[in-house]
């Protein structure tokens, strides 16, 4: 069974800047893409970054993508209260033919 | 401007059925594969299914394999779920996704639809 994981809270002060983490159990996810998603309250997800470090267009440059092994990160830097929400990683098992998502991690600006 | 709208959400008995449709404007619904992902209530994401652009392959979660078919139709620009043998761990809201910008990372999502199985 592929999982991914991630903390189910984080949280910081404006300003600051917070990581996200992403373990993934299997070598076969995708050829290590991960893509992350941010979910605000009432509100369908959106695409925060793509093929594990790439931003769409008119996604902040203070969001950014990482990877390193088997884990991605997700990090965001001048922590703005508009942040406070849920973040998601998700990518593709070429294994099993199906797109993992990670538990999600609310997200808190203090 | 590029839309993706669900519908056919609603409330509906365990072992029923139900059919989702996702209208798909301002972009070439044609050249990009869709998905399905759902949300149960305060619940993460999970995914569905997925359908290839021109409807040649489909796969599908564990939880849904057997019981739900996804499938498209390109002269209409509309994805559908026909969604079988419902039990009440499939209420959730369900959005319907496209990955126009890079394989498998759902750029375009709808607003949701709400489906309720309960009896």
């Amino acid at each position: 069974q592929s999982l991914l994981t991630q903390p189910p809270s984080a949280s910081g002060t404006p300003g600051q800047r917070v990581t996200i983490s992403c373990s993934r159990s299997s070598s076969k996810i995708g050829s290590n893409i991960v893509n992350w998603y941010q979910q605000l309250p009432g509100t369908a997800p959106k695409l925060l970054i793509y093929n594990n470090n790439q931003r769409p267009s008119g996604v902040p440059d203070r969001f950014s993508g990482s990877k390193s092994g088997t884990s991605a990160s997700l990090a965001i830097s001048g922590l703005q209260s508009e942040d406070e929400a849920d973040y998601y990683c998700a990518a593709w098992d070429d294994s099993l033919y199906v797109v993992v998502f990670g538990g999600g991690t609310k997200l808190t600006v203090l | 401007q590029v839309q993706l709208v669900e519908s056919g959400g609603g409330v509906v008995q365990p072992g029923r059925s139900l059919r989702l449709s996702c209208a798909a404007s301002g972009f070439t619904f044609r050249n990009y594969g869709m998905h399905w992902v759902r949300q149960a209530p305060g619940k993460g994401l999970e995914w569905v299914a997925v359908i290839w652009h021109d409807g040649s392959i489909k796969y599908y979660g564990d939880s849904v394999k057997g019981r739900f078919t996804i499938s498209r139709d390109n002269s209409k620009n509309t994805l559908y779920l026909q969604m079988n043998s419902l039990r009440a761990e499939d209420t959730a809201v369900y959005y319907c996704a496209s990955t126009s910008l890079f394989p498998y990372a759902f750029d375009i999502w709808g607003q949701g639809t709400m489906v309720t199985v309960s009896s």
